[in-house]
C-alpha cells in the first residue's frame, strides 16, 4: 500500500471541462511532486512545491495549474486540456531536497489515469 | 542537463535466472534511487545508493554504485514472474530538487 493517496484513479474529460487531481500523504514530507508519464516513456516532472511554495515548473502549459493547499496536498486543476494530455499523472512526496539534503527518495502515488476526449 | 541511460531497454528471462540491469549517468551521481512500476502504476522505491562503491541489498535484489559514482547495477538473483515489471534508477537533477529518471529496462519472467 501507498502512502501517497491519489484520486481519482481514473478520469475522462472533454476538452471543454475543468477538473481537478488530488494527491495527499501524511508522511510529514515537505516536498511534493507532479509527474506525467506516456506509455513506455519514464515519468517526466511538471512541477515541484517546497514547504508549501512552487520551487519548480518545467515549462508546463499554463492549462495545467497546481496548488499546495498545505503541506500534505496537492492539488492539479485542469482546464481546457488536449488529447495529446491524456497520460498517467503521478504524485509523489519527499524530505525537501534542497542542495542541502539530496538524499531523500521520493514516494508515489499510483497515480490518476486520464484521458482527454 | 543530467541524463541517465539504461541497458538493456527489455529483458527476457526463465525463472530462476539472474539477471542485470545497468544505469550509466553523464554526471557525478549525488544518489542513486532504483524504483520498479507494474503497468499503470505507482512507482516503487526499492534503493537508494549514495556512496563510491555502496552496494545493498533486499532480498534477492542487489544494488550497486562503482567508485567513480557514475554508474549503478541492479542485480536480480533467482528471478521470480513477481520481480517482472519496468525498473528505472533516478538521481538528482541539475538544480537538486528535481528528480529525473532513466529511460527504464522492462522485465518480464517466463514462468
Amino acid at each position: 500500500d501507498t502512502e501517497v493517496t491519489q484520486t481519482p484513479k481514473h478520469l475522462v474529460m472533454g476538452m471543454t471541462n475543468k477538473k481537478s487531481l488530488k494527491c495527499e500523504q501524511h508522511m510529514g514530507h515537505r516536498a511534493m511532486y507532479w509527474y506525467k508519464q506516456k506509455a513506455k516513456k519514464p515519468p517526466e516532472l511538471m512541477f515541484v512545491y517546497s514547504y508549501e511554495k512552487l520551487s519548480i515548473n518545467e515549462s508546463v502549459p499554463s492549462r495545467f495549474s497546481p496548488e499546495c493547499p498545505n503541506s500534505s496536498l496537492l492539488n492539479l486543476h485542469l482546464h481546457a486540456l488536449q488529447p495529446e494530455d491524456s497520460a498517467l499523472y503521478l504524485c509523489a512526496s519527499s524530505q525537501d531536497r534542497g542542495r542541502s539534503s539530496y538524499n531523500s527518495p521520493l514516494h508515489f502515488g499510483n497515480g490518476t489515469r486520464l484521458t482527454v476526449t | 542537463s543530467q541524463e541517465l541511460e539504461q541497458s538493456p531497454q527489455s529483458l527476457i528471462v526463465q525463472e530462476g535466472k539472474n539477471l542485470t540491469i545497468n544505469c550509466t549517468s553523464s554526471k557525478t551521481l549525488y544518489g542513486l534511487y532504483w524504483y520498479k512500476q507494474k503497468y499503470g502504476e505507482g512507482l516503487i522505491f526499492l534503493m537508494m545508493l549514495q556512496k563510491g562503491g555502496e552496494e545493498k541489498s533486499h532480498e534477492k535484489i542487489t544494488a550497486k554504485l562503482d567508485e567513480k559514482k557514475q554508474q549503478s547495477s541492479l542485480h536480480i538473483t533467482a528471478s521470480q514472474p513477481s520481480h517482472a515489471g519496468i525498473y528505472l534508477c533516478g538521481a538528482d537533477g541539475d538544480y537538486g530538487q528535481n528528480f529525473v529518471f532513466g529511460p527504464g529496462t522492462r522485465l518480464s519472467v517466463l514462468p
